[in-house]
């Protein structure tokens, strides 16, 4: 299974941009990059996701490397709400398995 | 529309018992995963389940089964319970099927199982 390589932890001031990056060179052709988040004391939520292209959603944007081996996520602007681990995830386009890695812990300063 | 629920949400068993653990998925999902979570070792893949059958199997040992009825609900079972299968069990459901885009994932706020 293909893995993905994130930072522990990072840190962000409020109303400013986050970017997010992961590490994914094992990435085969067929894997989904999706993103979720985990906030305190709650099951993981849906973020973002993508295959080739760049994503935009309301919550987030997705960059995706040419080679696909990297992508960031993009926190346009974080609020305190957006204190969370996020987590880089590839998805299996066959076997529809998910791989969750360790995630990045990100504390957003007021 | 209700999102998914498990039960119980907190459990307290004790070595060697075994337990079951219950996820009703979003209505018209048809596919339900099991993850585990552990401060050490993080979120880990169970299984998956689509139209009652196994679709994906993680890396766990057999004590862990799990099985899907016809209406989605599924349920979890762990028996022999040892220590370190202390964890938030999480359950996520969804569409399921052929397209990517259907296979957004949403989760239930878990059961917290504490093995004694």
């Amino acid at each position: 299974d293909a893995k993905t390589t994130q930072p522990n932890s990072m840190e962000s001031n409020e109303e400013e941009p986050v970017h997010l990056p992961c590490n994914h060179s094992t990435i085969s052709g067929t894997d989904y990059i999706h993103w979720y988040r985990q906030l305190p004391s709650q099951g993981p939520e849906y973020v973002i996701h993508g295959l080739t292209s760049n994503v935009n959603n309301r919550m987030a944007s997705l960059a995706i490397a040419e080679d696909r081996k990297s992508s960031t996520l993009i926190l346009h602007r974080a609020t305190l709400r957006d204190a969370a681990v996020y987590y880089c995830i590839l998805r299996d386009g066959g076997t529809y398995k998910y791989i969750f890695g360790t995630g990045t812990r990100l504390k957003v300063l007021a | 529309k209700a999102g998914v629920t498990q039960t119980p949400r907190y459990l307290i068993k004790t070595r060697g018992q075994q337990v079951t653990l219950s996820c009703s998925p979003i209505s018209g999902h048809r596919s339900v995963s099991w993850y585990q979570q552990t401060p050490g070792q993080g979120l880990q893949f169970l299984f998956e389940y689509f139209s009652e059958t196994q679709r994906n199997k993680g890396n766990f040992p057999g004590r862990f089964s799990g099985r899907q009825f016809s209406n989605s609900r599924s349920e979890m079972n762990v028996s022999t319970l040892e220590l370190g299968d202390s964890a938030l069990y999480l359950c996520a459901s969804s569409l399921g099927g052929q397209i990517i885009s259907y296979n957004e994932q949403f989760f239930g706020p878990g059961t917290r199982l504490t093995v004694l």
